[in-house]
């Protein structure tokens, strides 16, 4: 099946500074990537969509300017932390959208956890 | 836009018994409904999914019902095991996915 990946699995940063968080697409093309926000025992809360070549649209409530993604290639999505505060820190979860058979589905990355001190 | 309610939020089995998870949706065009199992720590895995061509699926010990005209669809685990325990979450899309806010299932051993 297809295969999405995640780096870091898990980041510790000191608050000011930026932490990058890289989401790729082993086996598929994704035209579309997906970042969600995760908190504890709580559902996903979607970021922003990237589709390759363009600017990401961002969520209601997402800073564009703090959350710096791009999707330079159809393998590959960023999700760019810059300036992290404590109350960034989550679990990051990209998906990315691949053609299974006829139909578009979603595969997940297996998350990154960002903790800031 | 569309929006996804899902119960319980908890749920404790015996191994052995079943386990049954509902969502429902408020959008009628939503056309697509995966399940996904989160174990701690880990992004979430798609178990099953159905169209909504489609009354019934089912995948050795679990199976998905929906109901277009209630707009409702349920997640069955039969035969359930100590490693079904996990968090599940339903969605419903048709553009994009809305997920419902999760059901922790544990089996009790």
């Amino acid at each position: 099946g297809a295969v999405v990946s995640q780096h870091p699995s898990w980041v510790i940063c000191k608050s000011g500074t930026s932490v990058k968080i890289e989401c790729r697409s082993l086996d598929f093309q994704a035209t579309t990537m997906f970042w969600y926000r995760q908190f504890p025992k709580q559902s996903l809360m979607l970021m922003a969509t990237s589709n390759e070549g363009s600017k990401a649209t961002y969520e209601q409530g997402v800073e564009k300017d703090k959350f710096l993604i791009n999707h330079a290639s159809l393998t590959l999505s960023t999700l760019t932390v810059t300036s992290a505060h404590p109350e960034d820190s989550s679990f990051y979860i990209c998906s990315a959208m691949g053609l299974a058979g006829v139909s578009y589905e979603q595969y997940f990355g297996p998350g990154t956890r960002l903790t800031v001190t | 836009g569309e929006n996804v309610e899902q119960h319980p939020s908890t749920l404790s089995v015996q191994e052995g018994d079943s386990a049954v998870i509902k969502c429902t949706y408020s959008d009628s065009a939503s056309n697509y409904f995966p399940w996904y199992k989160q174990e701690l720590g880990k992004g979430p895995q798609l178990i099953i999914d159905i169209r909504s061509n489609v009354g019934e699926k089912k995948d050795q010990r679990i199976a998905v019902t929906l109901n277009k005209t209630a707009k409702h669809f349920s997640l069955h685990i039969t035969e359930t095991q100590p490693e079904d325990s996990a968090v599940y979450f339903c969605a419903a899309s048709l553009t994009q996915y809305i997920f419902g806010t999760g059901t922790r299932l544990k089996v009790l051993a």
